[in-house]
């Protein structure tokens, strides 16, 4: 069964950081992986995809990387803002029907 | 607007009673997915379909049920065998293999 392991569980910086949340997975065999962002109360917003076949997706200050092998995921964000203040969760998908499975998340805060 | 629209966005639910939550999709996607969040852990799957009239059971599926008789909709019926009922429940959809996109919750608490 797949487990998801975020690192750290919650990060707290001033504006302007750049930061690199980390996800691990047991289970290799992935179609893909997912990057989300949730704000309190809120739905899911996809921030990435990464097809299986790839090593890297970037969109705007968002990079995210995988290696599927070791089972790891790491989403970059460069010049941090108070806006991207939201919790970061990672979602290998896998299996019949491509179901994500998601760890707790990164709760990240910046600050001013 | 393309999206996924939930409903409704709060609910409270009696003791015994069953309710069912509402989830719809105009993009067109095949595979539809119900996620339940509590606090503190990860979402977890309820029941997912990839074809209309056709659905599987996720890893908490006791005390839920779902339909899929039409491509675009695929509604969740929290039953009164589901003991502990109260959490934030998600609806996604996707084609096959693809971005997986989320509605914007159900809240539902038992009262």
């Amino acid at each position: 069964k797949q487990e998801v392991t975020q690192i750290p569980a919650a990060l707290s910086v001033p504006e302007g950081e750049n930061l690199v949340l980390n996800c691990s997975f047991t289970d290799s065999a992935i179609y893909n992986l997912q990057w989300f962002r949730q704000d309190p109360g809120k739905g899911l917003t996809s921030l990435l995809l990464i097809q299986s076949s790839q090593r890297e997706q970037t969109s705007g200050r968002l990079n995210a990387s995988l290696d599927k092998s070791s089972g790891r995921s790491t989403l970059y964000i460069a010049a941090s803002q108070p806006g991207d203040s939201a919790t970061y969760l990672c979602a290998p998908g896998g299996g019949g029907g491509n179901k994500l499975t998601f760890g707790t998340g990164t709760q990240l805060k910046v600050e001013l | 607007d393309g999206g996924i629209t939930q409903s409704p966005k709060y609910l409270f639910r009696k003791e015994g009673q069953n309710v069912t939550l509402s989830c719809e999709q105009n993009l067109n996607h095949d595979a539809m997915y119900w996620y339940r969040q509590d606090p503190g852990q990860g979402l977890r799957l309820i029941y997912y379909s990839q074809i209309v009239n056709d659905f599987q059971k996720g890893d908490i599926a006791e005390g839920y049920s779902v339909s899929r008789e039409k491509k675009e909709s695929f509604p969740l019926t929290v039953t009164s065998a589901q003991k502990n009922p109260t959490a934030f429940y998600l609806c996604a959809s996707s084609y096959l293999n693809t971005e997986a996109f989320f509605g914007q919750g159900t809240r539902l608490t038992v009262v």
